[in-house]
């Protein structure tokens, strides 16, 4: 089974720039959501998709952070424009349903913003 | 914060040594798991306890839930030296989308 995937695997950008991450789920998975993990500290949830809905994006910085999943599938997360503290790791995970499953993540797009 | 807090923030042992790892959170919750993080296989999820259940078993790791205490601890036996990792709790809280709230860490270091 192929696991979840997610491009590019890094990406420096000066800052004030815009990036965007692209993540493709395991087949089947309803479920998709992106983490933000900064180096020393945990995963920190950005949003939650259920099929192409959002299901809570509280935790997302609206005013320069936008995701989309278009046709319940892929997935895009953007940033414009980029501040020196979106220097991160973004993480996609996906799983059968919210709740009591596993999530499963992809290997992450490592951002250095200068 | 619904985040957990893990203790210790790191921990190093000989191989064949056990690790010990404690959780503790903040809310009520419907689940914890535990999930592990190094650079070869990125975060890989190990083991799902539920609010009800208090000790799981599997292979070399034993994972408890206390909910009166609001703590958790993951035992891993027989530490290898590819157990060396970053290990988190994460919880899924009792109010919400059933997100999942990840704690700080705790980087074990299995010397051969």
């Amino acid at each position: 089974e192929a696991g979840v995937a997610q491009s590019p695997r890094y990406k420096i950008i000066e800052k004030r720039q815009s990036v965007a991450f692209w993540c493709n789920p395991i087949s089947g998975h309803a479920t998709l959501y992106w983490y933000q993990q900064i180096l020393g500290q945990g995963p920190k949830l950005l949003i939650q998709f259920q099929n192409n809905g959002v299901v809570d994006d509280s935790q997302l910085p609206k005013d320069r952070f936008s995701a989309e999943r278009l046709k319940g599938v892929d997935s895009t997360l953007k940033i414009q424009p980029a501040k020196l503290e979106d220097s991160a790791v973004y993480l996609c995970a996906s799983s059968p349903g919210p709740g009591a499953y596993e999530q499963y993540f992809g290997p992450g797009t490592r951002l250095t913003v200068t | 914060s619904q985040q957990g807090e893990e203790d210790p923030q790191a921990l190093s042992i000989q191989e064949g040594e056990n690790a010990t790892m404690n959780c503790s959170y903040k809310t009520s919750i419907n689940n914890l798991q535990w999930y592990r993080q190094n650079s070869g296989r990125g975060l890989v999820h190990l083991i799902l306890i539920r609010s009800n259940e208090r000790e799981k078993h599997s292979g070399r790791l034993r994972v408890t839930l206390d909910t009166s205490k609001k703590s958790s601890s993951l035992l891993i036996t027989a530490s290898r030296a590819a157990d060396t990792a970053s290990y988190f709790c994460a919880t899924d809280v009792q109010t919400g989308a059933n997100n999942l709230f990840f704690g700080t860490g705790t980087r074990l270091t299995v010397i051969p």
